[in-house]
Formats: structure tokens, sequence, C-alpha cells
């Protein structure tokens, strides 16, 4: 079975400041991609970046960046230069597939506040 | 990127009738389509993958009698809740693949039941 973390319920920052979220999995197959989205208060799920076991460099779009360390299974969100508008529900998410199935496995998210 | 839209965003019923929920793919062709529920500050929960023109596979612990799920086209798929009751008060979001790497996400339905 695979199991993604996020050990951080709440994160705050201060705007313009970097922020990075964290994110571990576990996972026996060699053949992954793992997923960051946002979830703002309104509840849409929007895409951010993706990673997968194979890419050799870490993904990047923008201002979000995944710090993959396979050796660690952990892939963790770095937002830069953090807005207001940043302030939401980030969750990471692994793709799980098998012979019957592929889905998308999310960990419990983390909240995300941004402050003047 | 691809547009998911689900409909209706918000809806109240009373308890013991159902509701039907509408996930759309509007620039591109689904084949596989998920449901997910969501409870207050929590995570998002598969209930189950449809695939167009088969019978959706329903995660351990999902009543199919009562979350009917149908995936008639490779455009729509349609959750409906049978006999809702106050428990079932929820946000569903609905997302859908056509085939590649990345799930489309629709915008999310927050039902209460009364």
């Amino acid at each position: 079975a695979q199991k993604i973390t996020q050990t951080q319920p709440g994160m705050f920052v201060q705007e313009k400041e970097a922020v990075t979220l964290d994110c571990t999995y576990d996972t026996s197959d060699q053949s992954y991609g793992l997923f960051w989205y946002k979830q703002p208060s309104s509840g849409e799920m929007i895409f951010l970046i993706y990673q997968g076991s194979y890419d050799e460099q870490n993904a990047t779009e923008g201002r979000y960046s995944l710090n993959f360390q396979k050796a660690r299974k952990s892939a963790n969100l770095v937002i830069s230069a953090s807005q207001l508008g940043d302030s939401a529900m980030y969750f990471c998410a692994m793709r799980e597939r098998s012979y019957n199935t592929d889905k998308l496995i999310f960990g419990t998210g983390t909240r995300l506040q941004v402050f003047p | 990127g691809a547009v998911v839209s689900q409909h209706p965003s918000r809806v109240i019923c009373k308890s013991g009738t159902s509701v039907k929920i509408e996930c759309r793919s509007l620039d591109f062709q689904a084949t596989t389509m998920f449901w997910y529920r969501q409870f207050p500050k929590q995570s998002l929960m598969l209930m189950a993958t449809s695939n167009e023109g088969s019978k959706a596979t329903y995660e351990q612990g999902v009543e199919k009698d009562k979350f009917l799920i149908n995936h008639a086209s490779l455009t729509l798929s349609t959750l409906t809740v049978t006999s809702a009751h106050p428990e079932d008060s929820s946000f569903y979001i609905c997302s859908a693949r056509d085939g590649g790497l990345e799930a489309f996400f629709g915008q999310g339905t927050r039902l209460t039941v009364v």
C-alpha cells in the first residue's frame, strides 16, 4: 500500500519570504509520480507541480519548485516570494497504479497562511 | 489546462431525497473520472473510479447503492446520492483524466442535507 504523509497541519509565512511544505511518501513501486495541489477556500483543486520518479532534475513551475529527494522519499514543495494569495490548503498526492487501478492518493494537507 | 465543470456548486436537499451531481469535461475526452469526498478540514477521500461505458470501481467502505455513479459518455459522469441523510453532507469533487498524466478537477459541490 502507498502512503503520503504531510506532517505540518499549518504553516505561517511572511509575504515575500520562501516557505517549504513537507511531504514524504511510501511506495514499493519503481515508477511513480508526485503531485502538489492548492485548494483555496472556494474548494477547487489547482494543480501546481509534478515530479516523476525518474526525473533527474527537480521540477519547477514559476514560484513553485519541488525538492525531490528520492532516497529519503520526500517531495517537499518550495514556494518562493510568498504572496497573500498563496494562503490556502496544499495537498501532496501520489499516483497509485496497479493492474486494475490508477488513482491519486492524497496527504492530509497543510494550511498555509501568508501574512503581510 | 483542461476544464472540468461540476454542477451544482451548492445544493441543499431534504433528508430522504436524492441529489445528482454532474461532472463534465469541456474540452477533452475523459476516459476516466474520479469522485472524491472531503469532510471539513480533511483530505480528499477517493470514493470511486469510473471508466466510460463500464461500471464504477468503488473504494472499500463506499456504499455503491447509495452513491450511484454513471459514466455514460466520454465527457460526462454523474454521482447520485440516494436517500440522502444529514451525514452525507460533505464536499464532493470530481476529477477527470484523458489518459495522460494529469487529472483535472471540477469546482466541487457542497451538499447539505437537512
